[in-house]
């Protein structure tokens, strides 16, 4: 029962750095979100994509790339990290019931990662 | 810019009490999630509320929307410590449940 699945769990990068978060899904959805987590705040969108080849810009996209090349994985990317990129990073996925039934679009979180730029 | 206020922030309270968190939005939605995220861990789904006056009820914990008010609620009944996490709301702003803005969290602890 895996769900979503995010590596690495835990980084250190030194600043300017570069690095790529992987999320893997295997539950077929087809969105799937890379959110950002700091202390005593919620989470905030970075960027999304609402099925392969496609991306899309959230909340808070500056100094992120994404790429979406197969349906199951949703790559985040930090080509050059900063300080302020110190957080703990969630990818979630999620899938729209059908069927005339209103769309409920639950999205389910991978475990996290934590990533620390100094 | 849809905003999302959660209050309060923090809660601690003993077991076998009741309590309330609010949730407050700033712009018309009908559709809205309680998440709930233990220390450490990911955010885990509670309740998806769908339309005005939905009320969803799992164990003692209790969520309601009312869309004209803008707010939710999640009621905790006889609080047992096994409630304790950060429990997050979330607003769903394009009304096709594909983009979520959080409010901030209410850490929730419950004392013996």
């Amino acid at each position: 029962n895996a769900g979503v699945t995010q590596t690495p769990k835990f980084r250190v990068l030194k600043t300017g750095q570069s690095m790529t978060l992987l999320c893997a899904q295997d539950m077929n959805h087809e969105y799937m979100y890379w959110y950002r987590q700091d202390p005593g705040m919620g989470l905030r969108l970075i960027h999304y994509s609402v099925g392969e080849g496609t991306t899309a810009k959230g909340e808070v996209p500056d100094g992120y790339n994404v790429s979406r090349l197969k349906k199951q994985n949703f790559l985040l990317g930090l080509e050059s990290a900063a300080p302020s990129q110190t957080s703990v990073y969630f990818c979630a996925s999620s899938f729209t019931t059908s069927g005339g039934a209103i769309a409920k679009n639950i999205q389910y979180f991978g475990a996290g990662t934590r990533l620390s730029v100094l | 810019e849809l905003k999302v206020e959660q209050n309060p922030l923090f809660l601690s309270m003993q077991e076998g009490k009741n309590y309330t968190i609010y949730c407050n939005y700033s712009t018309t939605s009908d559709r809205l999630y309680w998440y709930r995220q233990d220390p450490g861990k990911s955010l885990e789904s509670l309740f998806v509320l769908l339309s005005n006056g939905a009320v969803k009820q799992e164990g003692r914990l209790m969520a309601s929307l009312d869309t004209k008010a803008r707010l939710s609620t999640l009621h905790i009944t006889a609080a047992v410590h096994d409630l304790s996490a950060t429990y997050f709301c979330a607003v769903d702003w394009d009304n096709a449940g594909n983009m979520l803005t959080f409010g901030g969290g209410t850490r929730l602890m419950v004392k013996p």
